[in-house]
């Protein structure tokens, strides 16, 4: 079955630590690959995506994430977080077939402690 | 702010009702999917539908069904509620080019409670 995963469910950081989300994914055909974010009290929201191209996509607000297609892997990173990135990050998977649906990992909460 | 806006915001239903929630997709976009949001989970896909058709589905009864209309507004419907068919259910819409969906842009949800 098709599905993403990924490994961390909570995570807590301080200001300034360096943060890196794992993602993984199990289809071995064409993918287009995203990370969403969702706010506290917000909806969700696109952080980056990947189609095609440079494996390593930039984003907003300084994250950044490296498509690794032999470990089917997304990994999103940032050097240094800060207490305003506390969320709920989703990484997504679309899947290019026929039926073309995007689908989402199970989520990881992040909480930066001032 | 998406430009794709879900009606109702909340609703509460018994077991055995039915149920419709509505979406209005951005200006622009050709395609709207359907997600369910359980508590603690990430959202699951239902279907997705583009140009009046359905276009994909999720592991959902048949309970579970769709609308596309041709403004690309978009309504779901469930039929005999269930206690665990209580969630938040998301509407996003994007430019599908091809095969590729392209990049979601969801609204705010729809928490229904079932009791």
């Amino acid at each position: 079955a098709q599905s993403v995963s990924q490994h961390n469910h909570h995570v807590i950081l301080s200001e300034a630590a360096s943060l890196e989300l794992g993602c993984n994914y199990s289809y071995g055909g064409t993918v287009n690959l995203f990370w969403y974010v969702q706010y506290p009290g917000q909806h969700l929201q696109l952080l980056l995506k990947y189609f095609s191209g440079d494996p390593l996509v930039k984003g907003i607000k300084g994250f950044e994430a490296e498509f690794i297609k032999s470990k089917f892997s997304f990994n999103l990173r940032k050097p240094s977080v800060q207490w305003s990135d506390t969320a709920e990050y989703f990484c997504a998977v679309n899947l290019m077939n026929r039926d073309d649906k995007i689908i989402f990992g199970k989520g990881t909460r992040l909480h930066i402690l001032p | 702010e998406t430009g794709v806006t879900q009606s109702p915001t909340h609703l509460i239903k018994t077991r055995g009702q039915q149920v419709t929630l509505r979406c209005s997709s951005q200006s622009g976009h050709n395609t709207v999917s359907w997600y369910q949001q359980a508590l603690g989970q990430g959202p699951q896909f239902i279907f997705q539908y583009y140009r009046e058709e359905e276009n994909g589905r999720g592991n959902f009864p048949p309970r579970f069904s769709g609308l596309q209309f041709p403004n690309y507004s978009s309504e779901l419907n469930v039929n005999a509620l269930e206690l665990d068919d209580s969630a938040l259910y998301l509407c996003a819409s994007s430019f599908r080019r091809g095969t590729n969906t392209g990049e979601l842009f969801f609204g705010e949800g729809s928490r229904l409670t079932v009791l």
